[in-house]
């Protein structure tokens, strides 16, 4: 089975502070992805990236950076965290076919 | 890119057939059209992909139409355990990525 980890479930930040969200996979996907979920709006994509070292922005990037230095971590930075950013965040792996999620990280900017 | 559309919220009783239709105008010649299944404080997870006419698996199927601009979600006898969020998503099946962009989804309640 496919496994993409999520390094923390919950997560309380202040505001201005840089924040690190890590997620790992375990099945040499290429192809990884960054996305926040709020009441609402669905799934939205922040970043994906498609190799190491490479990325693309998706729909909502102002705010944020990713960083692939290995192939099985992809990483999201808020540079300077604000109270828009609370969030559910979820990150993802595919291979050609299908996209296998974590479990998410609940943000909450204070 | 193709967008999709699904109605965002849905009723049912238990042991009734669910049908969840999502709208996909724009699709392209290269994409599939991947349901997940998502409950709360968890990930969405895989239900059932397709390219075109039907594909039946053990929890659900999906009809797709001649035209691919639309697609149907199918889920027999549902139960309360179905009650969830499902969404459409429409992308490229190719080794390189492409921007996967899912909808708002459908929420689904299942009561007795």
């Amino acid at each position: 089975d496919v496994k993409v980890t999520q390094s923390s479930r919950y997560l309380v930040k202040r505001t201005g502070e840089k924040v690190f969200l890590e997620c790992v996979q375990d099945m040499d996907h290429e192809n990884m992805f960054w996305y926040r979920q709020d009441p609402g709006l669905g799934l939205r994509l922040i970043y994906f990236s498609y190799d190491v070292k490479m990325k693309e922005k998706g729909d909502i990037p102002e705010g944020y950076s990713v960083s692939r230095e290995k192939k099985e971590r992809f990483s999201l930075i808020l540079e300077s965290a604000s109270t828009n950013q609370t969030s559910m965040y979820l990150c993802a792996s595919s291979f050609p076919g299908t996209v296998h999620f974590g479990d998410g990280t609940r943000l909450s900017i204070l | 890119l193709a967008k999709t559309t699904q109605p965002i919220s849905m009723d049912s009783y238990e042991g009734q057939e669910v049908n969840i239709t999502c709208s996909h105008n724009n699709i392209a010649t290269n994409d599939y059209i991947t349901w997940y299944q998502q409950f709360p404080s968890q990930g969405p997870r895989f239900i059932i992909q397709g390219y075109k006419t039907k594909v039946t698996n053990e929890v659900a199927s999906l009809f797709i139409p001649a035209d691919r601009k639309s697609s149907t979600l199918s889920l027999p006898r549902v139960s309360l355990s179905d009650t969830a969020v499902y969404y459409c998503l429409v992308g490229s099946n190719t080794g390189t990525a492409s921007k996967l962009t899912f909808g708002t989804g459908t929420r689904l309640q299942v009561t007795l």
